[in-house]
């Protein structure tokens, strides 16, 4: 089986650094994504780690540590438009499907 | 323009009478997928297809069927739909890879009475 855990909500201010984070337990495992999701809209595709480090894409980075099982999403320069869900993603070995964890709503106030 | 159209969007139904939800992409990807979403519990895999006439169970495959005879067309049908089955869908695609986007249509909010 799979399970990943991610903190259900965060609260941060506009301007500021919120950094979303991810631990996984899968039985094989292929890389970590991440995906944001405004209210009433579909989800789509951040970024992707395969290799442990970290991939910068303009405002957002991500982070993953394989022997940790553990990675991050990391958004900077808060806009008020960043305020949505945050999934964070892996595809397990073996298999080509994608199971995502439970989501982090992120808040961003002035 | 690359998307995955999911029709209906919205859809109000009677427990029992068969539904079918229709996905369709037009980016030759040879995965597919629909996922539901339910409040705290995140998307869940329902069924997903690596390619034409290949098919698998997700986490949640219990009340639905799938199709692939197309390479852009993965339909979901639920035979005799229930209320555990209200929730939102969704229909993604991707090519074949360990790190390709998933494409994510825009979402059928069914909900059965």
């Amino acid at each position: 089986g799979q399970s990943l855990e991610q903190p259900s909500e965060v609260t941060a201010v506009e301007g500021a650094i919120v950094q979303i984070n991810c631990t996984y337990q899968t039985s094989g495992f292929y890389g970590l994504s991440w995906y944001q999701q405004h209210d009433g809209g579909a989800p789509t595709f951040l970024s992707y780690n395969g290799l442990d480090g970290l991939e910068e894409t303009g405002r957002f980075s991500s982070f993953l540590s394989r022997s940790d099982s553990y990675g991050y999403l990391l958004l900077q320069e808060l806009q008020m438009k960043d305020s949505a869900s945050y999934f964070c993603a892996v595809r397990q070995t073996g298999a080509n499907n994608l199971f995502f964890g439970t989501g982090t709503r992120l808040t961003v106030i002035p | 323009e690359a998307q995955v159209t999911q029709n209906p969007r919205y859809l109000i139904t009677v427990t029992g009478k068969k539904l079918t939800v229709t996905c369709s992409q037009n980016m030759n990807h040879e995965y597919m997928s629909w996922y539901r979403q339910d409040p705290g519990l995140g998307l869940r895999q329902i069924y997903y297809s690596m390619n034409v006439e290949v098919t698998d169970k997700g986490d949640v495959p219990e009340g639905y069927k799938v199709s692939r005879k197309e390479k852009r067309n993965f339909p979901l049908i639920l035979e005799s739909p229930s209320p555990n089955q209200t929730s939102l869908y969704f229909c993604a695609s991707s090519f074949a890879g360990s790190n390709t986007e998933a494409f994510f249509g825009q979402g059928t909010r069914l909900t059965v009475v």
